[in-house]
């Protein structure tokens, strides 16, 4: 157990909507990131946060948003969503910006019917 | 900018035999490098990792690899496969600095023939 903690597990909804993925960091960690995993695009690092602050952002697309909240646990929104954004999201944790080993959820599934 | 390289979407080995997974990088910076291992339907988990000590590095279940900067080579070697062994394996890159982000290789399925 890596002490990451993601919910939901998997999430099943319709094209066009909205849903949130939720995130609860290592006890102790003040950087969170978020990772799409897909089967065409692999792995990608898709935002990080720092104490509530965004840090860094990657192959993010605007429908996305997310933010990291005064007790550092963090949210991924996904809207209007397609087809394509069908994939498994990971969040990671990390002690402080950087030089730090990452850990790792479970992820949540996401699929988009 | 930051990448990586796993050559083969697929290795099979036999139980007892060595187990070598190959990974290349590309960073302008010096980097910090790592190897992660996915089983089924579980998130990531650190096998080891490099940031400029050491360049042999030693990992968890018995994993090693080896840093070579000519080479731009982080390889991934375990003497003796064992059945646990299978599973998705990736190699990433980060770049030292302020930013952590991790770039992931495409990942290698490891399977073990009993």
């Amino acid at each position: 157990d890596s002490g990451v903690t993601q919910t939901p597990k998997h999430l099943i909804t319709a094209t066009g909507q909205r849903v949130t993925l939720r995130c609860s960091p290592r006890s102790g960690d003040l950087s969170v990131y978020w990772y799409q995993q897909s089967l065409d695009q692999g792995l990608q690092f898709l935002i990080q946060y720092y104490n509530g602050e965004e840090r860094a952002k990657g192959n993010i697309l605007e429908r996305f948003s997310a933010q990291q909240f005064p007790d550092l646990h963090s949210e991924l929104n996904l809207s209007s969503l397609e087809l394509g954004d069908s994939a498994l999201y990971f969040c990671a944790s990390s002690v402080g910006v950087s030089k730090n080993i990452q850990y790792f959820g479970a992820g949540t599934r996401l699929s988009v019917l | 900018a930051q990448s990586v390289t796993q050559l083969g979407s697929h290795v099979s080995v036999s139980e007892g035999a060595l187990v070598l997974l190959r990974c290349n990088y590309s960073s302008s910076v010096p980097p910090y490098l790592f190897w992660y291992v996915q089983y089924p339907n579980q998130g990531l988990q650190l096998l080891l990792k490099y940031t400029s000590a050491a360049t042999l590095v030693k990992g968890i279940n018995g994993f090693e690899a080896e840093f070579k900067k000519s080479e731009t080579s982080f390889h991934l070697t375990k003497p003796s496969a064992h059945m646990s062994d299978a599973a998705e394996y990736f190699c990433a890159v980060s770049e030292s600095g302020a930013n952590s982000k991790l770039t992931f290789g495409k990942g290698i399925t490891l399977s073990v023939r009993p």
